[in-house]
């Protein structure tokens, strides 16, 4: 059975607290991306990777950190540094990075709270 | 920085009217998807268009990319319940190495 995983669906920490969401894919994609969804803004670009062992900035990375050490896994760590962490976060792949974009296939999401 | 803006943000239909929600860029795209995303689902891949006024039609829903390859639109004859859900628009800079830059998505509410 191919696809995303996430886990867990739902998450609560404490403020201050670093947390770790992980992400794996069976599809052997080469790109990986995470995104952050809030009420009525749509999907945020945090980080993308587009090969193992190298990532990019997305539009709201400060406060987040990646690591893609194996090409199925692309894990998102929240840090203290993140003002405000709560949200839907959704971790999405696609087969290949090129000038003509490919579909993102997305995880089931993690929706996280910190109070 | 690139922008792609989508209305209506939100959208209450009658079971059988139709819906349109619209995208447009601040600069012209390389391709365009489109995404459902359920309630408490998560985004699914419905099409792409990549050539300058495409049509393509799935079924009830009608996608077309504008002339100038800036705007794009999602229409959907004679809704049923199971259309409910997010439509989210994602377009693609001919300049990016595959970033996808999304619309802050419709809302479609249909009454049965």
């Amino acid at each position: 059975d191919g696809g995303i995983t996430q886990s867990p669906k739902y998450l609560f920490r404490k403020e201050g607290q670093n947390v770790t969401l992980s992400c794996e894919q069976n599809l052997n994609h080469d790109a990986m991306y995470w995104y952050r969804q809030d009420p009525g803004q749509g999907l945020r670009l945090i980080y993308y990777s587009q090969i193992v062992n190298d990532f990019q900035k997305g539009d709201i990375a400060e406060g987040y950190s990646v690591s893609r050490e194996k090409k199925e896994s692309f894990p998102l760590t929240v840090t203290s540094a993140q003002k405000n962490p709560t949200a839907f976060y959704l971790c999405a792949s696609s087969p290949t990075v090129s000038t003509r974009a490919r579909e993102q296939y997305f995880g089931p999401g993690t929706r996280l709270t910190v109070t | 920085g690139q922008q792609v803006m989508q209305i209506p943000q939100y959208q209450h239909v009658q079971e059988g009217e139709d819906f349109t929600t619209y995208c447009n860029s601040s600069t012209t795209l390389s391709n365009i998807q489109w995404y459902k995303q359920r309630p408490g689902g998560h985004p699914v891949f419905l099409i792409q268009l990549v050539k300058s006024g495409e049509v393509k039609k799935q079924k009830r829903l009608t996608f077309q990319f504008g002339e100038a390859k800036k705007n794009s639109s999602l229409h959907i004859t004679a809704t049923q319940t199971t259309d409910v859900g997010t439509y989210f628009c994602a377009g693609k800079k001919s300049s990016n190495t595959g970033k996808l830059i999304f619309g802050q998505g419709t809302t479609l509410q249909v009454k049965p």
